[in-house]
């Protein structure tokens, strides 16, 4: 089956530093989103791109957080400076949106990455 | 997006038996989703419904998307100890964003 790819699963590092975390959407889908996880909020909509646009990144801190896709199969998320209530699982989702309602298909989730900020 | 009304927030099951939980919302979606998040790994799609009253299966699961359109519940039949997990519903809306549920955690009754 076709994954949504995260990179990468893990990352630890000393607040201040830059982070970059990495997803391959699946092969085809024209909808990335950025989610982070805490227990205290739980799923949040950090950034959404339709055909590599950006089409809202209202959730996102924009001092610090900034999202990109560099080409259709790249989407990036960085952090900088970090710091440590950053610390969360951050998750890539892909879909595939188009008019209608029966051709949205719904999003799929990579495994994300555990991000810890010291 | 808005948070769901997730319920129960938790539940403890014995193999065999049926759960069952449900959303609700103050708003109507055009679609609703159920995902199923294992420990350390990102959610995984478990039934997507498109219509209201749709009753849709998968396997032992069992989910409808209420007529009203603000709501949906998900049914798992006979269940088995793989079950156990965090399930999330999702609502969509025709801006393609999902609002989530605060999810039901799902344990094994020891």
């Amino acid at each position: 089956d076709a994954r949504v790819t995260q990179t990468p699963r893990h990352k630890v590092t000393e607040m201040g530093q830059e982070v970059t975390m990495r997803c391959q959407p699946i092969l085809g889908h024209n909808t990335v989103f950025w989610y982070r996880q805490t227990m205290m909020q739980g799923l949040e909509l950090l950034a959404y791109f339709r055909n590599r646009a950006p089409l809202d990144d209202s959730g996102m801190p924009k001092d610090r957080f900034s999202a990109e896709m560099p080409d259709a199969t790249l989407a990036t998320l960085k952090i900088q400076p970090s710091e440590p209530r950053d610390s969360a699982v951050y998750f890539c989702a892909s879909g595939l949106s188009g008019t209608g309602i029966y051709s949205n298909q719904p999003q799929h989730f990579g495994d994300g990455t555990r991000l810890s900020i010291l | 997006g808005q948070q769901l009304n997730q319920s129960p927030q938790s539940m403890f099951i014995q193999e065999g038996e049926d759960v069952s939980m449900n959303c609700t919302s103050s708003s109507i979606f055009n679609t609703w989703l159920w995902y199923k998040q294992d420990p350390g790994e990102g959610p995984v799609l478990l039934i997507a419904l498109y219509k209201a009253g749709e009753l849709t299966s998968n396997g032992r699961l069992t989910a409808q998307f209420g007529i009203t359109r603000k709501d949906s519940f998900l049914n798992i039949s006979a269940s088995i100890p793989s079950d156990v997990g965090i399930y999330f519903c999702a609502g969509r809306s025709n801006d393609y964003k999902l609002s989530f549920g605060a999810g039901t955690t799902v344990t094994v009754r020891a």
